[in-house]
C-alpha cells in the first residue's frame, strides 16, 4: 500500500532551526508537497519538489531525494507563528495526492 | 467571495439525517476535491471532479455523493449521516487535475453526527 511517514510532534525554540522529515512509499511519483496548517484553519501550500535537491523560499526550504523516498522541510529563524502542523503529501502515478498525518510543531520562547 | 467558500462552518446533526455541505470557488479552477480530516490521520479524499460535469470516487467515498453542475460549485451530500462521519471536511481546488500547482482549501466544515 501507499504510505507517508512523518513524526507526530516536534518541539523547537524560537530563533532556532528545525528539520521535519517525511518518508514515502507510493505507486509512482509526480511530486512532493509541504503544507502548513494552523490549528482550526485550512492547510496552505508551502513548497513543491519534483526533482532531487533543495528548494529555498525565504525562511523555509524543502529537500527531496527520490531514490531514498525522502524529503525534509527546514524552517530557519523560528518564530512563534510557525507553531502549526506541517503536512507532507505525494502526488502518485494517478495524480492523486497521498497525505501524511502531519507533524505538529510546537515553538517555545 | 475570494477563493473557496464552504458552508456551514459547523453543524451538529442527528444520525440518519441528510446533510449537504456547500462549496463554491471563484477562481475558475477546473478540479475540485472533498477531503475529510480526522485526528491522527492524513487528509483522505472522498470525491473529486476534474471538470464540470464529471466526478470520481476517492479513497473513502462510501456514504457520500457529489455533483458538479458547473465550474464553481461542488456540494457534498451525506444521504443518511452516521457517527463515523463526524469529521472536519475540506473542499479544495486546483487549476487542473494534474497540475503541480498548489491546492487551495476552504476553511472547513466541522460536522458532528450524534
Amino acid at each position: 500500500g501507499q504510505n507517508i511517514d512523518q513524526p507526530t510532534e516536534m518541539t523547537a525554540t524560537e530563533g532556532a532551526i528545525v528539520q521535519i522529515n517525511c518518508t514515502y512509499q507510493t505507486s509512482g511519483f509526480n511530486g512532493l508537497f509541504w503544507y502548513q496548517q494552523h490549528a482550526g484553519e485550512a492547510p496552505t501550500f508551502l513548497s513543491y519538489n519534483v526533482l532531487d535537491g533543495l528548494e529555498e523560499k525565504g525562511r523555509f526550504s524543502s529537500f527531496l531525494s527520490r531514490s531514498k523516498g525522502y524529503s525534509y522541510l527546514l524552517l530557519k529563524e523560528l518564530q512563534m507563528k510557525d507553531s502549526a502542523s506541517y503536512l507532507c503529501a505525494v502526488l502518485d502515478s494517478n495524480y492523486q495526492l497521498i497525505w501524511g498525518a502531519g507533524t505538529k510543531l510546537i515553538i517555545k520562547p | 467571495i475570494a477563493g473557496i467558500t464552504q458552508a456551514p462552518t459547523s453543524q451538529i446533526l442527528a444520525a440518519g439525517r441528510r446533510m449537504t455541505l456547500r462549496c463554491t470557488q471563484d477562481m475558475r479552477h477546473n478540479a475540485m476535491y472533498w477531503y475529510r480530516q480526522d485526528l491522527g490521520l492524513g487528509l483522505r479524499l472522498i470525491h473529486y471532479s476534474n471538470t464540470a460535469g464529471t466526478t470520481g470516487k476517492g479513497e473513502v467515498p462510501d456514504g457520500y455523493s457529489v455533483s458538479r453542475a458547473n465550474t464553481d460549485d461542488f456540494p457534498l451530500t451525506l444521504a443518511s449521516a452516521v457517527p463515523s462521519q463526524t469529521s472536519v471536511y475540506f473542499c479544495a481546488s486546483s487549476r487542473t487535475p494534474s497540475s503541480p500547482g498548489e491546492l487551495f482549501f476552504g476553511e472547513g466544515s466541522r460536522l458532528t453526527v450524534l
